[in-house]
């Protein structure tokens, strides 16, 4: 079964600070895709990014960078120079290939960042 | 605009008294399906289902009801809703389940508070 688990529930920092959201998954399957999720506080689900499996190259996306380790099941989310509307719950998720899967997404627990002036 | 619509946005109701939730999709997807969020739990797969007339059971299907008579539309029923369901809900949708590369759209957003 998928499992993926966020042990920090809630992270708070002072703008300008870097800050690492760690994301640990399970899976059975060699093959699975990596996402996350950024919720502010209206609500809604902005996709972040998709990673799959075969794919271990870290990526950079402005102040965002991801750091993907199939050694450690890992799939840690940084954002650099942490701004105020940073503050959101982020998401990691995981999806297994196929199966009884069903394209299912399986989520984490959720970190609460708080972003401080 | 391609979207996923979710109707009501918010819900407040009382113990027993059923209600429904609307989700509606514009892309032609094939998959469709619900989640709820509980502080501290994440998101978790109520109900999915792959095409029309195919409904599945997630991981807490206890409580609710799906149908899917239309490939559009795919609403989840509380017929006796009690206060452990109040708690935000997503459908999302994609193109189609079961391969490896799944794009979910997410709705908005239900916030339903049982009394």
């Amino acid at each position: 079964a998928q499992k993926v688990t966020q042990a920090q529930t809630e992270i708070s920092v002072v703008e300008k600070e870097d800050v690492t959201l760690d994301c640990v998954y399970e899976t059975r399957d060699t093959t699975y895709y990596l996402f996350w999720y950024k919720q502010p506080p209206s609500g809604e689900l902005v996709f972040l990014i998709r990673r799959n499996s075969f794919d271990e190259q870290n990526e950079i996306s402005g102040r965002y960078s991801w750091n993907f380790q199939k050694s450690t099941s890992s799939f840690n989310f940084t954002i650099t120079a942490s701004q105020v509307v940073d503050s959101a719950v982020y998401f990691c998720a995981l999806s297994e290939g196929g199966g009884t899967s069903y394209g299912k997404l399986t989520f984490g627990q959720g970190t609460i960042l708080t972003v401080h002036p | 605009e391609a979207q996923v619509t979710q109707n009501p946005r918010y819900l407040i109701t009382v113990t027993g008294k059923k209600l429904t939730v609307t989700c509606s999709q514009n892309m032609n997807h094939e998959y469709m399906s619900w989640y709820r969020q509980d502080p501290g739990l994440g998101l978790r797969q109520i109900y999915y289902s792959m095409n029309v007339e195919v409904t599945d059971k997630g991981d807490v299907p206890e409580g609710y009801k799906v149908s899917r008579k239309e490939k559009r539309n795919f609403p989840l029923i509380l017929e006796s809703p009690s206060p452990n369901q109040t708690s935000l809900y997503f459908c999302a949708s994609s193109l189609r389940g079961g391969l490896i590369y799944n794009e979910q759209f997410f709705g908005p957003g239900t916030r339903l508070t049982v009394l």
